[in-house]
C-alpha cells in the first residue's frame, strides 16, 4: 500500500528566507503532483513530476523529484506573503489514484 | 479552457432533505471525481468515474449517490445526511490513458448538514 509523508506539517517562516518541503513516499511511482489550498478554498495545481531527475520552476517556487529515493522536494526562495498557504503533495498508485500527503501549512510572516 | 464549475457554492441542508451537487468540464476529460475534504486535512477520494462508468467507489455510505448522465456531468446526490458530512465536496477531472493525468479541480461546494 503506497503511503505518503509530508514535513514538517506546519512551517512558519520571514519573508526573505529559503526553505523545503519534503515529500516521501513508500512504494514505486513516477508520478508525482504538488497542490496549493488557500484557506476555504479549492485546490491549484502547481507542478507535474513524471520522471525521475524532474525539475519545474515557476517563479519563487521549485519542485523536484528523485525516483529511486522516493522523495519530492518543494523548496521557497526568497519567500513573500503571498505564498502563504497550505502545501499537498499526491502520488499517484498502481490504480491511477492519488495518495495524498498531509499537507504543509505554511504561514510567511512580514 | 481548463475550468472545472461545481454549483452551488454553498449549501445548507437538513438531515431529512434531498439536494444534489453539480459538476461540469469541457476539457473532453474522461474521468471525474468526487473528493470530501475536513478541515486541515487532504482531500478524500469518494468516487471515480471513467466513461461515464462508476470504477471507484471508496465505502462511501450510501446516503451519498453518484451519477454520470454524460462525459461533461457529474452530480453527487445527497439524502437524509448526517452532521458529520459537513464538509468541502470537490469534483476533480483528468485526462486517462494519456498525458499526464494531472487532476483538475472544481471550487468546491461547502456543505452544512444541520
Amino acid at each position: 500500500e503506497l503511503k505518503v509523508e509530508q514535513n514538517p506539517l506546519f512551517l512558519s517562516m520571514q519573508e526573505g528566507k529559503n526553505y523545503t518541503i519534503y515529500c516521501n513516499y513508500s512504494t514505486t511511482s513516477d508520478r508525482l503532483y504538488w497542490y496549493r489550498q488557500d484557506p476555504g478554498k479549492s485546490l491549484e495545481s502547481l507542478f507535474v513530476l513524471l520522471s525521475n531527475g524532474a525539475v519545474k520552476q515557476e517563479g519563487r517556487l521549485m519542485a523536484s523529484l528523485d525516483t529511486k529515493a522516493r522523495l519530492s522536494t518543494l523548496h521557497i526562495t526568497a519567500a513573500v506573503h503571498d505564498l502563504s498557504a497550505t502545501y499537498f503533495c499526491a502520488v499517484m498508485d498502481s490504480n491511477y489514484q492519488l495518495i495524498w500527503g498531509a499537507g504543509t501549512k505554511l504561514i510567511i510572516k512580514p | 479552457d481548463t475550468e472545472v464549475t461545481q454549483t452551488p457554492k454553498h449549501l445548507v441542508m437538513g438531515m431529512t432533505n434531498k439536494k444534489s451537487l453539480k459538476c461540469e468540464q469541457h476539457m473532453g476529460h474522461r474521468a471525474m471525481y468526487w473528493y470530501k475534504q475536513k478541515a486541515k486535512k487532504p482531500p478524500e477520494l469518494m468516487f471515480v468515474y471513467s466513461y461515464e462508468k462508476l470504477s471507484i467507489n471508496e465505502s462511501v455510505p450510501s446516503r451519498f449517490s453518484p451519477e454520470c448522465p454524460n462525459s461533461s456531468l457529474l452530480n453527487l446526490h445527497l439524502h437524509a445526511l448526517q452532521p458529520e458530512d459537513s464538509a468541502l465536496y470537490l469534483c476533480a477531472s483528468s485526462q486517462i490513458l494519456s498525458g499526464t493525468y494531472e487532476q483538475y479541480f472544481g471550487p468546491g461546494t461547502r456543505l452544512t448538514v444541520t
